[in-house]
């Protein structure tokens, strides 16, 4: 994808296999997290969301952790399969003030079969 | 499950000219944004919309940008005398709230000589 570059950093896993992808946030005030997945050429697809007030939130084979404290956000992701093989992206927000959503630089995540 | 759509796919153009980009929000999406993403780099806010005139805009949007929503469903981004720099993948996204999931399109892939 378009994301991608030289100083990308980069998750490699065997199918199977639980997959972490972590976040560290800038924004203090930040109340609204979502996780993006692009694959080469496509768009930012939405996985998942959380608001500040969880610290935890699931759907199906994926889970974000939120702590708001070290200002950190994880996307867990269960029995990787080769079809996540993307770079995702977790995006922050200040809801009440600016309507943009920040993103962060990506991981790229590969699945080996 | 409905989605944003976006044409072109691919745009190429020469430094100077005009161009229009095109996208299709989710129907009863009431907030559109258009981001970009430079090659290697993180995706960037552009410009927010909201009942019909601009609710955010970052600096980068400045006067040779306009967005415009002709009719009840296209919104368009017009790039008035485009620069070498201009290049890039352009998002269209759409949300229902402020609070809520952010959803992009496929991206149109802009390309100035």
């Amino acid at each position: 994808g378009e994301s991608v570059g030289l100083h990308l950093p980069t998750l490699s896993v065997q199918e199977g296999d639980n997959s972490i992808i972590n976040c560290a946030y800038s924004n203090s005030a930040s109340d609204y997290f979502i996780w993006y997945k692009q694959e080469s050429g496509k768009g930012p697809q939405f996985i998942i969301d959380i608001r500040s007030n969880m610290d935890k939130r699931q759907g199906q084979r994926v889970t974000v952790l939120l702590n708001k404290t070290v200002k950190h956000l994880s996307l867990q992701i269960a029995a990787t399969q080769p079809g996540d093989s993307a770079v995702y992206f977790c995006a922050e927000k200040e809801l009440g003030g600016s309507e943009k959503l920040v993103f962060g630089k990506g991981m790229k995540l590969t699945v080996n079969p | 499950e409905p989605e944003v759509t976006q044409t072109p796919s691919h745009q190429v153009t020469q430094m100077g000219q005009e161009v229009i980009l095109r996208c299709v929000p989710i129907s009863n999406h009431l907030y559109f944004y258009w981001y970009r993403q430079i090659l290697g780099q993180k995706v960037e806010f552009l410009v927010s919309f909201y009942n019909n005139e601009i609710s955010e805009k970052s600096e980068i949007f400045d006067d040779q940008f306009s967005v415009e929503r002709p009719d009840g469903s296209n919104f368009t981004l017009k790039i008035r005398s485009t620069k070498l720099e201009d290049s890039a993948m352009y998002f269209c996204a759409s949300s229902e709230g402020l609070a809520g999931g952010v959803f992009f399109g496929p991206g149109t892939r802009l390309t100035v000589l």
